[in-house]
C-alpha cells in the first residue's frame, strides 16, 4: 500500500497569514504517461464530510478560493492556505488515488492562533 | 449539483451485519465509481471500497475482503454498502463519495461525498 505522511499534525496560524501543510507519498503517484499527479486535497469541517479542494495535485476544484494552492510532484507535496480565514478551520487530508488501495494521510488540523 | 445522502444512523450488536444507503442525484450514475470511507472518532479517513457504477465491479481493501459487500442499483442511482460480522472496533461514521468518470474525470478524486452514516457497534 501506498503509505501518506502528513505534517505537521496541527498547526495555529494568525488570520491572513499563511498555513503550510505537507504529504509525503511511500511510492511514486506521478503517471508517466499524462505527467499528472494522482494526488488530492480535502477539508473537513467539524461535523461534516470531506470536501475537495484540490486535485491532480495542483487543480483547484470549482468555487475553491484561490488562496489555496497545491505543489509538488512524485513523492512530496504541499498545500498552502495564503491569508487564512476562519472558514478554513479543520482537518486537511492528502489522499492519493494513482494505486489501489486509495490512501489518505493522518490530517492536520488548522486552528487561529 | 452532485447529491449523496445516506441512510441514517445504526445501532448494532456484535457479530451482525449492517447494511447502509447512498442514494445520488445530479451527475450521470452510470459515468461514476461509488467509493465507501470511513472515519472512527478522532481517526482518519480509511478507505473501505469501491463499485464501478457502469460495469458493476466492485474492489475491496484487503482489510474488509470477506467481510464486506458493495453494490448497486442503477433503477434508483443508489449505492449500498454491508459489512457484517461487526464488532466494537467497527464502530465509526461512515461516508460515501462519487468519483465521476469519463469527460468529467479528475484522475479519481472524490466529487462529493454523502453526509455520512454513524454505525455503532454495542451490546
Amino acid at each position: 500500500d501506498n503509505m501518506m505522511t502528513q505534517s505537521p499534525d496541527s498547526l495555529a496560524v494568525s488570520l491572513g497569514e499563511r498555513a503550510t501543510i505537507n504529504c509525503k507519498s511511500s511510492q511514486s503517484v506521478l503517471y508517466s504517461s499524462n505527467n499528472k499527479n494522482y494526488l488530492g486535497w480535502y477539508h473537513q469541517k467539524p461535523g461534516q464530510p470531506p470536501k475537495l479542494l484540490i486535485y491532480w495535485a495542483s487543480t483547484r476544484d470549482s468555487g475553491v478560493p484561490d488562496r489555496f494552492s497545491g505543489s509538488g510532484s512524485e513523492t512530496d507535496f504541499t498545500l498552502t492556505i495564503s491569508g487564512l480565514q476562519a472558514e478554513d478551520v479543520g482537518l486537511y487530508y492528502c489522499q492519493q488515488y494513482y494505486s489501489a488501495p486509495v490512501t489518505f494521510g493522518g490530517g492536520t488540523k488548522v486552528e487561529i492562533k | 449539483q452532485m447529491q449523496l445522502v445516506q441512510s441514517g444512523p445504526e445501532v448494532k450488536k456484535p457479530g451482525t451485519s449492517v447494511k447502509v444507503s447512498c442514494q445520488t442525484s445530479g451527475y450521470t450514475f452510470i459515468e461514476s465509481l461509488v467509493h465507501w470511507v470511513r472515519q472512527a472518532r478522532g481517526q482518519p479517513l480509511e478507505w473501505i471500497g469501491w463499485i464501478v457504477v457502469g460495469g458493476d465491479s466492485a474492489k475491496y481493501a484487503q482489510k474488509f475482503q470477506g467481510r464486506v459487500t458493495i453494490t448497486r442499483d442503477m433503477s434508483t442511482s443508489t449505492a449500498y454498502m454491508e459489512l457484517s460480522s461487526l464488532d466494537s472496533e467497527d464502530t465509526a461514521m461512515y461516508y460515501c463519495a462519487a468519483e465521476r468518470t469519463g469527460s468529467r474525470s479528475k484522475g479519481g478524486a472524490f466529487d462529493a461525498w454523502g453526509q455520512g452514516t454513524m454505525v455503532t457497534v454495542s451490546s
